[in-house]
């Protein structure tokens, strides 16, 4: 199986800072039809997770633009241009190019 | 809107089974794949598999085979797992989520349940 392993695994921001989360893949994400499968999600407590970016980049519709992905092949990034109060929660990365899909083991974001 | 209602929180013994459910709505039920997930306490996401209601196929993670079974009614646009032999290492939060066909994301998620395996 894919593991997918995020550093850090804590992160503590103050409102307004810029902050990333690496994702590494221990196989290559790129998919045979030429796609990246490669999502990032965002568990806020005590509730389910929820899409934010989709194929590495794509911001999936009514995610704040502060968010943003990048990266190719085993090696990715999730940034956030100036945290705000709703971003705190446990974000995961998960892979959708080889089955069975995985998930990072996630980063708690945490405010300072 | 897209809404996954899933069912209420499950108590169940050792060794027995349990089904879970997840109703649809808002959207084609038939065209979209329905996948499980599942969160332990205090750990991380496993998937499950999925199933396509549309036909009935299913994909199951190797590590639940013979585990978890997924079904689907399309009459009623509800979405069901099963889980077997149940010891307490089951006992988590199951998500049921949708993937539009051919998207390889799950952009709606139902509340959870949480199963309880205890005697």
């Amino acid at each position: 199986d894919v593991v997918l392993t995020q550093t850090p695994p804590t992160l503590s921001a103050t409102i307004g800072q810029s902050v990333s989360i690496s994702c590494r893949s221990s196989q290559s994400l790129l998919d045979s039809d030429g796609d990246t499968y490669l999502n990032w999600l965002l568990q806020r407590p005590g509730q389910s997770p929820q899409l934010l970016i989709y194929s590495v980049s794509n911001l999936e519709s009514g995610v704040p633009n502060r968010f943003s992905g990048s990266g190719s092949e085993t090696d990715f990034t999730l940034k956030i241009s100036g945290v705000e109060a709703e971003d705190l929660g446990v974000y995961y990365c998960m892979q959708a190019t080889h089955a069975p899909w995985t998930f990072g083991g996630g980063t708690k974001l945490e405010l300072k | 809107q897209v809404q996954l209602q899933q069912s209420g929180t499950e108590l169940v013994k050792p060794a027995s089974s349990v089904k879970i459910s997840c109703k649809a709505s808002g959207y084609t039920f038939t065209s979209n794949y329905m996948h499980w997930i599942r969160q332990q306490p205090g750990n991380g996401l496993e998937w499950i598999g999925w199933i396509y209601p549309g036909n009935g196929n299913t994909k199951y993670n190797q590590k639940f085979d013979g585990k978890a079974t997924l079904t689907a009614d399309k009459s009623s646009s509800t979405a069901y797992m099963q889980l077997s032999s149940l010891t307490s290492e089951d006992s988590a939060v199951y998500f049921c989520a949708r993937e539009p066909i051919y998207n390889n994301y799950f952009d709606y998620w139902g509340q959870g349940v949480m199963v309880t395996v205890s005697s």
